[in-house]
């Protein structure tokens, strides 16, 4: 079972704002990190740290965290977001181990 | 632009050794958290473990018995192990590289390139 907890689906009118949560205690500690992966690709990262995204993702992706949720927003989202969106932490056992949530499938309507 | 170049056996019998290696290519191979991350077929990801480049290792306790991730840093190569492998672990096998940095006394622990991943097959 997986320490953090993402919705299974989420779906979003074309052009409008979509909020994707993760919920785990480790994210009392650390920040979480996303990524967006599509059909038979690898994972790509979206977002790191407070509200970092790598050099080449949209800036309508922006990521938050309160207390033990962090939040993946897409603000206007397009027909190429839709995919599957994991985020990852450290756990909270403190021995550094990796995790990632369930996933969350994302339709663009 | 770093890329990860990862390659090894797709198809295994029940109880045999997954063995997979992954190239790193332009960067550094210092500082960093190099890491296997599996998906079974139309399931999420799971983490499997990483290596530093001195050897320290952390593994998936789900896995820890099985697994062996090793660095053989003359190459700027990781391999991992895994031993006794059953249906289970049929999955794409992907190499990562993880980093952790502090911000505003937060950590950020993240895996910022991966390479293409791998399809492992395990049937008898």
């Amino acid at each position: 079972s997986s320490e953090l907890t993402q919705d299974p689906a989420v779906s979003v009118a074309l052009g409008q704002t979509v909020r994707i949560t993760c919920q785990g205690d480790s994210l009392r500690s650390y920040y979480a990190s996303w990524y967006q992966q599509k059909p038979g690709q690898a994972p790509v990262l979206v977002i790191y740290g407070k509200n970092n995204r790598p050099s080449g993702i949209p800036d309508r992706f922006s990521g938050s965290s309160s207390g033990n949720t962090a939040s993946l927003t897409i603000t206007g989202a397009q027909a190429e977001d839709e995919a599957d969106y994991y985020c990852n932490s450290r756990d909270s056992s403190g021995n550094h181990l990796g995790v990632f949530g369930g996933g969350t499938k994302l339709t663009v309507l | 632009q770093v890329q990860l170049q990862q390659w090894g056996a797709g198809l295994l019998k029940p109880s045999e050794t997954l063995s997979l290696t992954c190239a790193v290519y332009g960067g550094s191979f210092s500082g960093y958290y190099w890491s296997w991350i599996r998906q079974p077929p139309g399931k999420g990801l799971e983490w499997i473990g990483e290596i530093n480049h001195s050897g320290s290792t952390n593994y998936n306790p789900s896995l820890k018995s099985r697994v062996t991730i090793s660095v053989d840093t003359s190459k700027n190569q990781f391999s991992l192990k895994l031993s006794s492998v059953t249906a289970a672990d049929t999955a794409v096998y992907y190499c990562a590289r993880g980093r952790s940095i502090t911000i505003f006394g937060v950590v950020s622990y993240y895996m910022d390139v991966w390479g293409k991943g791998t399809t492992v097959t395990v049937s008898s």
